[in-house]
């Protein structure tokens, strides 16, 4: 069984400032990762994934995240952010084989982009 | 092409009713993932079905609950005398193949049980 944690339930920023929102996970075997964003009342958009090869992936709206294997993290970067990235992140992950393919989310991070 | 539809968008049902949500996949995906989101919470898988199939129901509650995908028409998520911890926000996934990687999630039918 897989489980994410993370570890921030709140963050608030200024607009323009860089960001971080943090990601833990456990797992017996490998993993995909992903980050989803949830704007009010919305379904989850997919921000970025990793799946193999380079560790440091690049995904929409200018965010980036970086995974990290030996520490079994996968934390999420903007460097500057704007108000219209405030909204719910995820973080999820699912295991590369088996027959299992439903995502284990984490309780979600709450962006919140001051002016 | 359309994303994936579910309606109702909210449903409000009193203790003791049925609930039934309903999601339309993206044109030409056939694999359909349910999932729960109850407040201040993340999402929770519950089932994975292709059509005429349940591949994976162990996320669903053992009783009350019970989801299918017709050959024609949109999965059925149904919940049977709903309670008050039935209240959630109830999200569908459809992928043109199995793989999260390929998931796309609709806008969810948040359920409000009095």
């Amino acid at each position: 069984a897989q489980s994410v944690t993370q570890l921030d339930s709140q963050v608030p920023v200024f607009e323009e400032a860089p960001v971080e929102l943090r990601c833990n996970y456990s797992s017996s075997v490998s993993v995909y990762l992903f980050w989803y964003v949830q704007y009010p009342n919305q379904g989850l958009q997919l921000l970025l994934k990793y799946l193999s090869g380079s560790t440091l992936v690049k995904g929409i709206n200018g965010f980036e995240a970086e995974f990290n294997k030996s520490q079994t993290s996968f934390h999420l970067r903007k460097p500057s952010v704007h108000i219209s990235d405030t909204a719910e992140y995820f973080c999820a992950v699912t295991p590369v084989s088996g027959s299992a393919r439903q995502l284990t989310f984490g309780s979600g991070t709450q962006l919140t982009v001051l002016p | 092409n359309a994303g994936v539809m579910q309606n109702p968008r909210h449903l409000v049902r009193r203790r003791g009713q049925e609930a039934r949500l309903r999601c339309s996949p993206m044109k030409g995906h056939s694999h359909v993932y349910w999932y729960r989101q109850l407040p201040e919470e993340g999402l929770k898988f519950m089932v994975y079905l292709q059509k005429e199939n349940i591949i994976d129901e162990s996320g669903m509650p053992k009783e009350r609950f019970s989801a299918e995908f017709p050959k024609e028409g949109p999965s059925i998520l149904r919940i049977q005398q709903v309670v008050r911890g039935d209240s959630a926000a109830y999200f569908c996934a459809s992928s043109p193949v199995p793989g999260p990687d390929t998931q796309y999630f609709g806008p969810g039918t948040r359920l409000t049980v009095l």
